[in-house]
């Protein structure tokens, strides 16, 4: 069962304007939750993480919004740019365990 | 640059060798984590230690995959008997006991031919 799920494989924005990344999880105990970006041949990148007790965390262009009752995530990127273009992987941990449980992945093409 | 550090970064092997990945966390971090990815997927967890205990094994790591951390800083991954189906990328991260963010190393590509 896919407890961390990303509907959209890809999306495709133009430079300047807001990539909207959604995220959807099923496991209630989930309590923390994070966004990675990656690009080919190399590990994932730490980008943002929210805990469950927040709605909303804001770094720099990068804003991530919890919805607990909906069990929905998204990462915003204002504005966006060519080099965000990557893959990007929402995950989770559920309390008291150390392991992440992570989405399918979403890629995202930033047109200039 | 005091990242997370795995060696090789590729290996190409025939079926039935074996293999062994290592992973340098970053220094301060007592947690140690692997995790498999294959194309189109997301990462999956396949174990993790806590200093030199390893506190989590996934089913994915069947009796083929043993993980080591024997004094509690790098650890090493074997793969016994390989498969076709091991083919994979291979992800180590480490994070602060209590703290849930992960930091990923660069990764092994291993192709079994």
């Amino acid at each position: 069962d896919q407890q961390v799920k990303q509907n959209s494989p890809s999306l495709s924005v133009q430079e300047g304007r807001i990539s909207i990344l959604n995220c959807d999880y099923t496991n209630s105990m989930f309590d923390y939750f994070l966004w990675y970006k990656k690009y080919p041949a190399e590990g994932p990148t730490f980008l943002i993480s929210i805990s469950s007790i927040k709605d909303k965390n804001e770094d720099g262009r990068f804003t991530v919004f919890l919805n607990k009752s909906a069990k929905h995530l998204s990462l915003h990127i204002v504005p966006s740019q060519p080099g965000d273009s990557a893959v990007y992987f929402c995950a989770a941990s559920p309390s008291n365990t150390g392991k992440l449980i992570f989405g399918q992945g979403t890629t995202l093409q930033v047109k200039p | 640059d005091t990242g997370v550090s795995q060696d090789p970064r590729h290996k190409i092997t025939k079926r039935g060798q074996n293999v062994t990945f290592r992973c340098d966390p970053i220094s301060e971090h007592n947690r140690l984590y692997w995790y498999r990815q294959t194309l189109g997927q997301g990462p999956e967890f396949l174990t993790y230690f806590q200093n030199e205990a390893q506190l989590e094994k996934s089913r994915l790591l069947s009796d083929r995959f043993s993980a080591e951390r024997p004094k509690g800083s790098f650890s090493t991954l074997e793969i016994q008997r390989t498969e076709q189906g091991d083919s994979a990328m291979y992800l180590c991260a480490s994070s602060l006991a209590g703290h849930g963010t992960q930091y990923f190393g660069p990764g092994t590509r291993l192709l079994v031919l």
